[in-house]
């Protein structure tokens, strides 16, 4: 079945050491975003990339980047993660320009922070 | 900025019963879409509607586009035990790549 795949599901990270989560797509969508999510919060949209066009959220913080090395592959990087950005961290994706709300969601990637 | 008001918060249900929440806003939206997010899952896409007016079902779940764009209703016919979840609502943002979330519905099944 075409889906997105996010690993790992659960990742611990000490306060101020860098960490990446990692998101794959078989839907061969041209868009990819990368979402957080806190508990019983909405989703909070970090950025997003249009093929290898990067679009960042004006209040993402500066400790959260994303590569996308290629059409099936997204990583969220955040180097210095302190407590506050614990959270599930949502990969979702849309097929191109004309369906761009309608996105697809991996099953996240809950981070911990100690 | 653009705003959704999602109702209920909360519901307690009882197996077969069935379900109705809404989405409102003071903003006109051109599109609307329903998720459900089960513990520990991403969200999945439901429902999405693009005409005002428009009905439109998934199985048990009916959604609706209200006539002035400014609100939308998903229904669920006798509930089931997999029903339980949080439902949220999402329209079109300022962009046409960004949605604006509802704070969701959280579905409960009573005992």
């Amino acid at each position: 079945d075409a889906m997105v795949i996010q690993n790992p599901r659960y990742q611990v990270t000490q306060f101020g050491k860098p960490v990446t989560l990692s998101c794959s797509q078989t839907l061969n969508h041209n868009v990819m975003y990368w979402y957080q999510q806190k508990s019983s919060q909405a989703p909070k949209l970090l950025f997003h990339y249009y093929d290898k066009d990067f679009n960042n959220e004006a209040d993402t913080p500066d400790n959260f980047q994303s590569r996308r090395p290629n059409t099936s592959f997204c990583f969220l990087d955040i180097r210095s993660p302190g407590l506050g950005d614990a959270a599930m961290y949502l990969c979702a994706t849309s097929r191109d320009r004309d369906s761009l709300l309608e996105q697809y969601f991996g099953p996240g990637t809950r981070l911990t922070v100690t | 900025g653009q705003q959704l008001n999602q109702s209920p918060q909360s519901m307690f249900i009882q197996e077969g019963e069935d379900v109705s929440m809404n989405c409102t806003s003071s903003s006109i939206f051109n599109t609307w879409l329903w998720y459900k997010q089960e513990p520990g899952e991403g969200p999945v896409l439901l429902i999405a509607l693009y005409k005002a007016g428009e009905l439109t079902s998934n199985g048990r779940l009916t959604a609706q586009f209200g006539i002035t764009r400014k609100d939308s209703f998903l229904n669920i016919s006798a509930s089931i035990p997999s029903d339980v979840g949080i439902y949220f609502c999402a329209g079109d943002g300022d962009s046409n790549y960004q949605l604006i979330w509802g704070a969701g519905t959280k579905l409960i099944i009573k005992p």
